[in-house]
């Protein structure tokens, strides 16, 4: 079946370096979504990618959907404490089912 | 904002009881999902639910789980003789359409399995 694999699996940072986390599908895809979950929390929609090349950005997070369709990434600039947590990249293949990838966990020391 | 409610937040069963874990989703959605997260793992898809049955499931979603929507806002989850392997973080989403359309989580319910 369709699967999503993500990497790296756990990030340490230091406060303001760059943080980037990989997605890739076994078969193309609809669109992706990004989520973030807070420790202790629960997923949070950050954004969705449809286009094929598509590159969007919400202040210093770009995401970025692959020419092809099966791969995406999430990249941080800069980071800060506050983007500590996990992200999660979300495939759609058609159907009713998102298939989350396994997810990355950011560490960011102050 | 609206946001998708959980109860309970914590179930604490014996392993071969019945557990129902419930969900409001938001008011104006037609899906409904729900997700299991094994502690410290990544999001697995159980259940699928749009105009009240299910519109795909996943391997986890065997025989001994079931959902229901017993009225105009809840959204249910059964699972019939629990085993330790179902202890995890529940949660349920909602979303207007399928597909490219955002996905609103609830808070989830923590189910142990003693």
């Amino acid at each position: 079946g369709q699967q999503v694999m993500q990497i790296p699996q756990y990030q340490h940072v230091q406060e303001g370096e760059d943080f980037t986390t990989y997605c890739n599908s076994s078969t193309t895809l609809s669109n992706i979504q990004w989520y973030k979950q807070r420790p202790g929390g629960h997923p949070v929609f950050l954004i969705q990618l449809v286009k094929s090349g598509e590159v969007k950005k919400q202040k210093r997070l770009t995401f970025q959907f692959g020419e092809a369709k099966k791969n995406s990434s999430l990249h941080i600039t800069a980071t800060q404490t506050t983007d500590v947590g996990t992200y999660f990249c979300a495939g759609w293949g058609g159907g009713f089912k998102t298939i989350f990838g396994a997810g990355t966990r950011l560490f960011v020391k102050a | 904002e609206p946001e998708v409610t959980q109860t309970p937040s914590h179930q604490v069963t014996q392993m071969g009881q019945e557990v129902i874990l419930r969900c409001v989703p938001i008011s104006n959605h037609l899906y409904f999902y729900w997700y299991r997260q094994i502690l410290g793992q990544k999001v697995e898809f159980l259940v699928s639910f749009y105009n009240n049955e299910i519109s795909e499931k996943s391997e986890i979603f065997d025989d001994q789980f079931s959902v229901e929507r017993p009225d105009g806002s809840n959204f249910t989850l059964k699972i019939r003789s629990t085993k330790l392997e179902d202890s995890a973080m529940y949660f349920c989403a909602s979303s207007e359409g399928r597909g490219p359309y955002e996905q609103y989580f609830g808070p989830g319910t923590r189910l142990t399995v003693t």
